[in-house]
């Protein structure tokens, strides 16, 4: 079956605008997360949706990034104003009921 | 507390050989300790994963060892193969979010 896809694979875009993500998770898994992977910070948790739930945003690393998730399926990570730090792979995983979170390939976004 | 933290950074095998990576943690909720293999342009991938109601786990050419006393794990990768050369993520997690917690990752190069 399909895995967990990302859009764009890559993204350039120039310090100050704003970008939007989108993840389409495994059909049927209820959990969804995003990650950000950067050479200087690792692997790092930033935002997590189950369900009708309220996320939890605790990994957010400002007030510029936001994420939603529209009926409980296709996710949008968004950031405002984008810096150049902000540089890095954003990951989406998804999990069904179990405790395996299968990861899409990432988008690659870059601020010039 | 919440950190996880991984060595080596990098490691090289020769193949046939053995690759160990170890693990540490501190937080004693973390109850799943899952390994995460990822090649170039890929998201990670699940390998394997244990709880701390183990002191070990098998999969065919990989294991994890777990001590919880210690606070410590680490995964040995027997017979390796150059197609096992990527980079290897061990992580933790805890309670119902399951949000991970990556250590810092290894670059393993199995040399033919």
């Amino acid at each position: 079956g399909a895995g967990v896809s990302q859009s764009p694979s890559n993204k350039v875009t120039e310090k100050g605008k704003d970008v939007e993500l989108r993840c389409d998770p495994i059909s049927g898994h209820t959990a969804l997360y995003w990650y950000r992977q950067s050479l200087g910070q690792g692997l790092e948790f930033l935002i997590y949706f189950q369900g009708n739930s309220a996320p939890d945003k605790s990994g957010l690393p400002s007030d510029r990034f936001s994420a939603e998730r529209t009926g409980g399926s296709v996710s949008t990570l968004t950031i405002q104003r984008t810096q150049q730090e902000d540089s890095a792979v954003y990951l989406c995983a998804s999990r069904p009921s179990g405790d395996t979170q299968y990861f899409g390939p990432g988008t690659r976004l870059t601020v010039l | 507390q919440q950190q996880v933290k991984q060595s080596p950074q990098s490691l090289i095998v020769q193949k046939g050989g053995i690759s160990i990576i170890n693990c540490a943690y501190e937080n004693t909720a973390f109850d799943y300790f899952p390994w995460y293999q990822q090649f170039p342009g890929k998201g990670p991938a699940l390998l394997i994963a244990i709880r701390p109601d183990v002191s070990e786990k098998k999969e065919g050419r990989f294991t994890i060892s777990f001590n919880k006393s210690a606070k410590q794990f680490s995964l040995h990768i027997m017979d390796s193969q150059p197609g096992d050369s990527a980079t290897y993520f061990c992580a933790a997690t805890w309670g119902a979010t399951n949000k991970l917690i990556f250590g810092t990752g290894t670059l393993l190069a199995v040399q033919p």
